[in-house]
């Protein structure tokens, strides 16, 4: 049951220029929506997450976006650098501290110099 | 910066042997978990912990898993006869009390078994 999903495997964006990463997901007890990257061998960082009452968070050059009616979100990467290159997950999260966070399958960015 | 850290990063076993995988999460959370990342597939959840007993676990998280906190800092994942698919990088997480639902993740354990 994929109740977050990243359609899209792979990205490829030239340095300077935007990356946009989407993301739908079917649970509407979803609470919190985030973003994180992550390097081989290394653990998920955090990135940046919104809350369900809102429809937009920024945080430098990381923004995300949150459709609740499309149950979409997607992460924006303005201006794209060459060190932004990783894996990005998706993940949502129920209200609660003990809810676990629901990650997607990743899309793996490559920002090209 | 606190952190999360995982003990060992590294751990090849034979198949049938138990495995003991060790977190220390940071020091204020209240908040635990397992996940896991077979290779080149998403982070799957495993199981959470808080106030000493599982709060939530996972199909995968069945009767050959176990956790502990036995002694009010380590958090450990035990698995009690490995099998070939339980190769994966395992990942240690911890929450503050309140906050944003984010997780701080440790730097994962890689189990390799033979």
């Amino acid at each position: 049951d994929q109740q977050v999903k990243q359609n899209s495997p792979s990205l490829s964006v030239q340095e300077g220029r935007i990356s946009i990463l989407n993301c739908d997901y079917t649970n509407s007890m979803f609470d919190y929506f985030l973003w994180y990257k992550k390097y081989p061998a290394e653990g998920p960082t955090f990135l940046i997450s919104i809350s369900s009452i809102k429809d937009k968070n920024e945080d430098g050059r990381f923004t995300v976006f949150l459709n609740k009616s499309a149950k979409h979100l997607s992460l924006h990467i303005v201006p794209s650098q060459p060190g932004d290159s990783a894996v990005y997950f998706c993940a949502a999260s129920g209200s609660g501290g003990y809810q676990k966070v629901t990650f997607g399958t990743g899309t793996k960015l490559q920002v090209i110099p | 910066e606190p952190e999360v850290t995982q003990t060992p990063s590294h751990q090849v076993t034979q198949m049938g042997q138990e495995v003991i995988l060790r977190c220390v999460p940071i020091s204020n959370h209240l908040y635990f978990y397992w996940y896991r990342q077979i290779l080149g597939q998403k982070v799957e959840f495993l199981v959470s912990f808080y106030n000493n007993e599982i709060s939530e676990k996972s199909e995968i998280f069945d009767d050959q898993f176990s956790v502990e906190r036995p002694d009010g800092s380590n958090f450990t994942l035990k698995i009690r006869s490995t099998k070939l698919e339980d190769s994966a990088m395992y990942f240690c997480a911890s929450r503050p009390r309140v906050g944003t639902g984010e997780l701080f993740f440790g730097e994962g354990s890689r189990l390799t078994v033979l």
